[in-house]
C-alpha cells in the first residue's frame, strides 16, 4: 500500500522568504502527484498536478518538482506572503482500481508579516 | 470555473441518528469519491463510485455507510446510525477519467456527532 510522508510537519518563515516543502512516497509507480492547499476548517484547493512524465510544473510563485525514481516531490514557494499561510498536502493516486488518492499528513505553513 | 459543491457545510447530529451528506460533482466527470478527515489526521479514502455502482471501498466504509446517485447530478453519502467517532470533515471529489486526471474537491461537510 502506498505511504505518503511530508516533512516538515510545520514551518514558520518571515514574509518574503523562499521555502521548500517535501513529499515522499513509497511506490514510485504513480500516474501523477497533486499538491493541495487547505485553509483551517476548509476544503482542499488543487494547486498543481504534475504528471509522472514531467519533472516540473509551475503556477505563479509555485513550482513543483517530481523525482519518481526516488519517490520524492518538492513544492517551492517563492517570495512567501502572509496569505500563503495554510496546510499544504500532497497526494498520489492508487495505480490500481479507481485511482483514489493517498494523502500525506501535510505541512502547516505560517508566514509571519 | 466548474466546481464540486457540498451541502450542508456543517451538520450536528445526535448519536444513533441517520445523516445524508450531499454533493454535486463536476458535470462531465465520471468518477466520484468520498473522503473523510478526522481532526488532526490524514485525509482518508472512503469509497469510489462509477457508472452507478461502488467501484472500490476502504475498510472504513462498513455497513453503516452507503452511497447513491439518486438523479443525474447529486451524489450522496448516508451514515445510518452515527457514532461519536464519525465526527469528521467529509469531502466529495470527482475526476473526469482514470489514468491521471486532476481531482477536484468540494469544500467539505463538517459532521459533529454529539
Amino acid at each position: 500500500k502506498q505511504e505518503v510522508t511530508q516533512i516538515p510537519a510545520a514551518l514558520s518563515v518571515p514574509e518574503g522568504e523562499n521555502l521548500v516543502l517535501n513529499c515522499s512516497f513509497t511506490d514510485s509507480a504513480i500516474y501523477n502527484l497533486q499538491w493541495f492547499r487547505q485553509d483551517p476548517g476548509k476544503g482542499l484547493t488543487s494547486l498543481l498536478l504534475i504528471q509522472s512524465s514531467q519533472r516540473e510544473q509551475t503556477s505563479g510563485r509555485l513550482n513543483a518538482s517530481l523525482d519518481k525514481s526516488s519517490g520524492r516531490s518538492t513544492l517551492y514557494i517563492a517570495a512567501s506572503q502572509p496569505g500563503d499561510s495554510a496546510t499544504y498536502l500532497c497526494a498520489v493516486p492508487d495505480q490500481t482500481g479507481a485511482n483514489n488518492l493517498f494523502f500525506g499528513t501535510g505541512t502547516r505553513l505560517t508566514v509571519i508579516p | 470555473e466548474p466546481e464540486v459543491t457540498q451541502t450542508p457545510s456543517h451538520q450536528v447530529t445526535q448519536m444513533g441518528q441517520e445523516v445524508i451528506l450531499r454533493c454535486v460533482p463536476i458535470s462531465n466527470h465520471l468518477y466520484f469519491y468520498w473522503y473523510r478527515q478526522i481532526l488532526g489526521q490524514k485525509v482518508e479514502f472512503l469509497v469510489s463510485f462509477y457508472n452507478n455502482e461502488i467501484s472500490e471501498k476502504s475498510e472504513i466504509f462498513d455497513d453503516q455507510f452507503s452511497v447513491e446517485r439518486p438523479d443525474g447530478s447529486n451524489f450522496t453519502l448516508k451514515i445510518r446510525s452515527t457514532k461519536l467517532e464519525d465526527s469528521a470533515m467529509y469531502f466529495c471529489a470527482s475526476i473526469r477519467s482514470l489514468g491521471g486526471t486532476e481531482a477536484f474537491f468540494g469544500q467539505g461537510t463538517r459532521l459533529t456527532v454529539v
